[in-house]
């Protein structure tokens, strides 16, 4: 059974750092792509970051590109998101997921239940 | 960056109801779409991948159609455990943007 499970969340200060992990467990970590996907409170989903299973690509979305840092170390079985220069906006509880891949299109088939980060 | 629109924001619907639900992409996406379904306090779950293959174990009442630019979401016959707000993503092109959402309330 597929398991993902975040952790890291907390409250941090404007300007200030955080690293979520996203511990994998029941399929090879390092056959699939992987995901994190955050939710404001009260508000729809963002797709945040993609990392390939080799980790030699990686993808962002505007918001976040040059603040944050996607990353996995295969050999823990564990996805990182490494945060910076945290604003009032980057609050939402980050989900991470496994995705399945057509070539480069990926979508994401199981979710973790997510962590929550609070800037303020 | 790719928009998705979904329309409704808010659909009202009976226990029994046939509903549809519908995403547009600013361009085309060829069939690159997923749609989820979210309760509250719960991570989403993948309902359809490649906008009409059903993920293994969700109900057949639920099927997607579509390619391009237009694509649907249809709950055959609603069923009380359906009424959750319902994404579509596309994933054809970074950055995989979200539709707003549709919120699916019990008249």
């Amino acid at each position: 059974e597929v398991q993902l499970l975040e952790s890291g969340g907390g409250l941090v200060q404007p300007g200030g750092s955080l690293r979520l992990s996203c511990a994998a467990s029941g399929f090879t970590f390092s056959s699939f792509a992987m995901r994190w996907v955050r939710q404001a409170p009260g508000k729809g989903l963002e797709w945040v970051s993609d990392i390939s299973g080799s980790g030699s690509n990686t993808y962002y979305a505007d918001s976040v590109r040059g603040r944050f840092t996607i990353s996995r170390d295969n050999s823990k079985n564990t996805l990182y998101l490494q945060m910076s220069s945290l604003r009032g906006d980057d609050t939402a509880l980050y989900y991470c997921a496994k995705g399945y891949c057509s070539s480069t299109s990926c979508y994401a088939g199981h979710w973790g239940q997510g962590t929550l980060v609070t800037v303020s | 960056d790719i928009q998705m629109t979904q329309s409704p924001s808010t659909l009202s619907a009976s226990v029994g109801d046939r509903v549809t639900i519908t995403c547009r992409a600013s361009q085309t996406i060829n069939v690159w779409l997923a749609w989820y379904q979210q309760k509250p306090g719960k991570a989403p779950k993948l309902l359809i991948y490649k906008a009409s293959t059903l993920e293994g174990g969700v109900p057949s009442r639920f099927s997607g159609s579509g390619s391009g630019t237009e694509f649907t979401l249809t709950i055959s016959s609603l069923q009380p455990d359906d009424f959750a707000t319902y994404y579509c993503q596309q994933y054809n092109s970074y950055s995989y943007t979200f539709g707003q959402g549709t919120k699916l309330e019990i008249k």
